[in-house]
């Protein structure tokens, strides 16, 4: 069976500090990959995703990047953390092409920047 | 591309109560829909889905009619539990086959 495994599951930094939060998926091949921003009491904002190794499309412009080094990882990255970029964000897969078009997410990292 | 509409929060209602929550959708033909849910702290998990019109969807005691007529998905369920608070989110495919464009979600709350 598939899996989904994102951490940290809770992050408090500081302004300007760097982010790295990472997402792994088990059990599928080349997954379509998802990062999601959740805002407290709002809805999904679609930040990335990536159909491939090295593939991503960007959705939002904004200091957060993403990157697939790998078929079943996907980071999502800052340089530099703004006080805005606090939220839940998500990580989910799908299985690409066909006609499925069901989303799989992780728990979730609560990031919050003080 | 497509989108949805959903009725907005918080809902709160007793236990054993009936739960209705909207949900519209605007789309170039008939696009597979979508409900999941959201517990506390933690992910989406798809509840149900309907991929054609007129389908039913349904998954613990939760169901939503597809109905092209009103182009609604309305999410229902006939006595709703302590358990079942949570936040939930229609969702249908957006313009590209790959993304789902999510509604705002709606918080439900229910008491004892």
């Amino acid at each position: 069976s598939q899996t989904i495994h994102q951490w940290p599951a809770t992050l408090v930094q500081p302004v300007g500090s760097p982010l790295s939060l990472e997402c792994t998926v088990e059990g599928t091949s080349n997954p379509n990959l998802y990062w999601y921003r959740q805002a407290a009491g709002r809805g999904l904002q679609l930040l990335f995703y990536s159909v491939g190794i090295g593939q991503i499309s960007s959705e939002v412009p904004q200091n957060l990047s993403a990157s697939r080094p790998q078929d079943r990882q996907f980071i999502l990255s800052s340089k530099k953390l703004l006080l805005s970029d606090s939220g839940f964000y998500l990580c989910a897969w799908s299985v690409s092409g066909g006609l499925n078009l069901i989303q799989y997410f992780g728990a979730g990292t609560r990031l919050s920047v003080l | 591309g497509n989108s949805v509409t959903q009725m907005e929060g918080p809902v709160t209602l007793s236990e054993e109560a009936f739960l209705t929550i909207n949900c519209t959708y605007t789309a170039t033909g008939y696009p597979s829909l979508f409900w999941y849910v959201q517990y506390p702290g933690e992910g989406l998990q798809l509840l149900l889905k309907a991929t054609k019109a007129d389908d039913k969807g349904s998954n613990k005691g939760f169901e939503a009619t597809y109905r092209k007529e009103t182009t609604s998905f309305h999410l229902e369920k006939g006595s709703v539990q302590v358990s079942d608070s949570a936040v939930y989110f229609c969702a249908s495919p957006s313009g590209s086959a790959r993304q789902l464009t999510f509604g705002s979600g709606t918080q439900l709350t229910v008491l004892p």
